[in-house]
């Protein structure tokens, strides 16, 4: 059973940069698509980025050049950083594995981690 | 691309016949899910392409729609159906999701 693990600071100040970890365990990060969504507290759901474990990335738009994603397939870890943060980057953040397809043509979130809340502030 | 979702939220009782709409300010193709969230939990997926059963999940839930209106429907409300659903939309980058639809106990 694959099972995700997200890892990092509960607490950033603002303006500081954020770095989180996702560590998978039960399967193997080659082959599939990694994600990053975030969700601030009573609120939706919000992609920030993705990346193929070849390297290959793709971010959401509304971050502008804040987030940077990664991989390591030797680990089996995949990060996430964002920079200069502020009280709007409070959300749990969380990792997901893009690995439903009909036909390959799209991607689904079919693996979760648990989630990890991040809270800016002084 | 925005997803709205409707209603927010509702009340039902276990047994009823439940439907959420989920609608694209412009055509998504069939590029649309449904997920599950419980208060705590993270996401868990439901329907996929508009109208694929997630393996695992009951025959109870369906989805149907196309073009730019979806719907997600659970045919017999379960004790522990009673959750917010989101839907996404994959057809275009950004991908974004629905605003949620909270289900609750009558």
């Amino acid at each position: 059973q694959v099972q995700l693990q997200e890892s990092g600071p509960g607490l950033v100040k603002p303006s500081e940069t954020l770095s989180l970890t996702c560590t998978v365990s039960g399967g193997s990060i080659s082959g599939y698509y990694w994600t990053w969504i975030r969700q601030p507290p009573g609120k939706g759901l919000e992609w920030v980025a993705y990346i193929y474990y070849s390297g290959s990335t793709n971010y959401n738009p509304s971050f502008k050049s804040r987030v940077t994603i990664s991989v390591d397939t030797s680990k089996n870890q995949v990060s996430l950083i964002l920079t200069s943060v502020t009280a709007a980057d409070t959300a749990v953040y969380y990792c997901a594995r893009a690995g439903a397809t009909v036909n390959r043509e799209r991607y689904y979130l079919d693996y979760w981690g648990q989630g990890i809340l991040v809270t800016v502030s002084s | 691309i925005q997803l709205t979702q409707s209603p927010s939220s509702l009340s039902a009782s276990v047994g009823d016949r439940v439907t959420i709409t989920c609608r694209a300010s412009q055509g998504i193709s069939n590029y649309l899910a449904w997920y599950q969230q419980k208060p705590g939990k993270a996401p868990k997926l439901l329907i996929f392409d508009v109208s694929i059963l997630q393996s695992g999940v009951p025959s109870r839930f369906s989805g149907s729609g196309s073009g730019t209106d979806f719907t997600l429907t659970i045919s017999s409300l379960q004790p522990e159906d009673f959750a917010t659903y989101h839907c996404q939309q994959l057809n275009s980058s950004p991908q974004t999701f629905g605003q949620g639809t909270k289900v609750e106990i009558k």
